[in-house]
C-alpha cells in the first residue's frame, strides 16, 4: 500500500535554528498537506498546497512558515526561527483529489522538540 | 469558530466490552465526518467517514459511527473491543464548504487490557 514517507522521525533543535521536516507524498497524489499536534492537544490544520503554491492557511502559519516542492517528490515544511512552543508532532498527508478528509493519506509524524 | 470536542480522554476497558467514544461538533451547516485512529509508532489511519445518505456508517475493524445531525453528534462504537484495539482516536470534520481544512479533536486515548 503507497505510504507517505517523513524524515525525520524525532528532530531536536534549539530555540531560534531553522528547521525543516520533509516528506514524501503519495506519487500520483497532487495536494499536500502539514498538520500538527502539540502535546495533549488537538490535531491542527497548517496549510495545504496544489500545483506549486499555497491553497489555504491557517492562524498558526505565519511568516515563520513556509512549504516548498523543491523537487517532483518531496514536500518540505520549514520554519525559520523556531521557538519552545513549535514543540510538536508534524504531520505530512496528501491526497489524490481536493480534500474534504476523502482520501487522506497521513505519514507517521516528525517530532519536533525545541530546547 | 468551528471545533470538536471528544469528551473522554482515557478510555480504560477490559476485552469483549463494548466500546461508544464521544465527538460533537459546532458547526450548523453540512459537514463531513471522519474518524481516524493512530496505532502506536503508526500514522493516522482512516476508520470511516460520513458524506451523506445512511447516518449509520460502517468502518474497518468492526466500527461503526452514528450521525445524528439534531445532536450534532458522531460517536464512534464497537460492540467488543480486542487489545488490539489499543490506540489514540480522533474524530474530524470538514465543513462542506470551499477549503480543505480538516478540524480535529484532541482525541481519546483507549486501553484495552486482555
Amino acid at each position: 500500500e503507497p505510504e507517505v514517507t517523513q524524515t525525520p522521525s524525532h528532530q531536536v533543535t534549539q530555540m531560534g535554528q531553522e528547521v525543516i521536516l520533509r516528506c514524501v507524498p503519495i506519487s500520483n497524489h497532487l495536494y499536500f498537506y502539514w498538520y500538527r499536534q502539540i502535546l495533549g492537544q488537538k490535531v491542527e490544520f497548517l496549510v495545504s498546497f496544489y500545483n506549486n503554491e499555497i491553497s489555504e492557511k491557517s492562524e498558526i502559519f505565519d511568516d515563520q512558515f513556509s512549504v516548498e516542492r523543491p523537487d517532483g517528490s518531496n514536500f518540505t515544511l520549514k520554519i525559520r526561527s523556531t521557538k519552545l512552543e513549535d514543540s510538536a508532532m508534524y504531520f505530512c498527508a496528501s491526497s489524490e483529489v481536493q480534500g474534504q478528509g476523502y482520501g487522506y493519506t497521513f505519514g507517521s509524524g516528525t517530532r519536533l522538540t525545541v530546547v | 469558530a468551528q471545533s470538536v470536542s471528544q469528551h473522554n480522554h482515557h478510555v480504560i476497558l477490559s476485552e469483549a466490552a463494548s466500546l461508544e467514544l464521544g465527538c460533537n461538533y459546532s458547526y450548523g451547516g453540512t459537514v463531513n465526518l471522519f474518524w481516524y485512529v493512530q496505532y502506536p509508532g503508526q500514522h493516522l489511519q482512516l476508520l470511516l467517514k460520513y458524506f451523506s445518505g445512511d447516518p449509520l456508517v460502517k468502518g474497518i475493524k468492526g466500527f461503526e459511527a452514528e450521525f445524528i445531525k439534531s445532536k450534532f453528534s458522531f460517536n464512534l462504537r464497537k460492540p467488543s473491543v480486542q487489545w488490539s484495539d489499543t490506540a489514540e482516536y480522533f474524530c474530524a470534520v470538514n465543513p462542506n464548504q470551499a477549503g480543505t481544512a480538516l478540524i480535529f479533536g484532541k482525541g481519546t486515548t483507549l486501553s484495552v487490557s486482555s
